[in-house]
């Protein structure tokens, strides 16, 4: 089954703890990209991947890192979460990014509560 | 970048059709535009794109004059089911993918 699938679904962490959230995808896309979704706000972009090794940023980069060593993988990494940080992530690929904004599948979200 | 605009909610009924308008004013001859539904807690979900003219599937239609400065997602028949958050996207700013802030439809029985 084609999926995006993301750990874990919730997390409940402390100011200054990092951790990582994992994402990972069995299409063989080259395009992966997180985003946060906050009330009022909407969905925003917070990195994006083209591919292996190439990664950009988004439109709310600050406080995230990520990497691309694996086509299928793309994990997020918050060196030091803060409270702003609270929010609902979602990540998710498609075969291209660019112009096009072709079909993009979407992970089930990691709901992330920072203290 | 093309900026969309569309309505903050809607209401509608079952087994009425429902269309969203999206507005794109500067639409690059390049951009395709995709519809996303959002239920939630949950992923935004492919509904349809196209480029031009009228698109449809199992799901939708999607409905883009000529001059593409606008689109409309077109809901045949929709149920309490339908109801969901609805975004419009346009094109991207270099390899971003821009979302707004979507449409609220709610369906009422």
């Amino acid at each position: 089954e084609a999926q995006v699938t993301q750990n874990p679904r919730y997390l409940i962490t402390v100011t200054g703890k990092k951790l990582t959230v994992t994402c990972s995808q069995n299409m063989n896309h080259e395009y992966m990209s997180w985003y946060r979704q906050d009330p009022g706000l909407g969905l925003r972009q917070i990195y994006y991947s083209m591919n292996v090794e190439v990664t950009d940023k988004g439109d709310v980069p600050e406080g995230y890192k990520v990497s691309r060593k694996e086509k299928r993988n793309f994990p997020l990494i918050l060196e030091s979460p803060s409270p702003n940080q609270t929010s609902l992530y979602f990540c998710a690929s498609s075969n291209s990014g660019g112009r096009h904004s072709y079909e993009q599948y979407f992970g089930p979200g990691t709901r992330l509560t920072v203290t | 970048l093309a900026k969309t605009t569309q309505p903050i909610s809607m209401d509608s009924y079952e087994g009425q059709e429902v269309n969203i308008t999206c507005s794109h004013n500067n639409i690059a001859t390049n951009d395709y535009i995709t519809w996303y539904q959002q239920f939630p807690s949950q992923g935004p979900r492919f509904i349809i794109q196209g480029y031009k003219t009228k698109v449809t599937n199992e799901v939708a239609s999607l409905f883009i004059p000529a001059d593409r400065k606008s689109s409309t997602l077109s809901l045949p028949r929709v149920s309490l089911s339908d109801t969901a958050v609805y975004y419009c996207l346009v094109g991207a700013r270099d390899d971003k993918i821009i979302f707004g802030k979507g449409t609220r439809l709610h369906i009422l029985p």
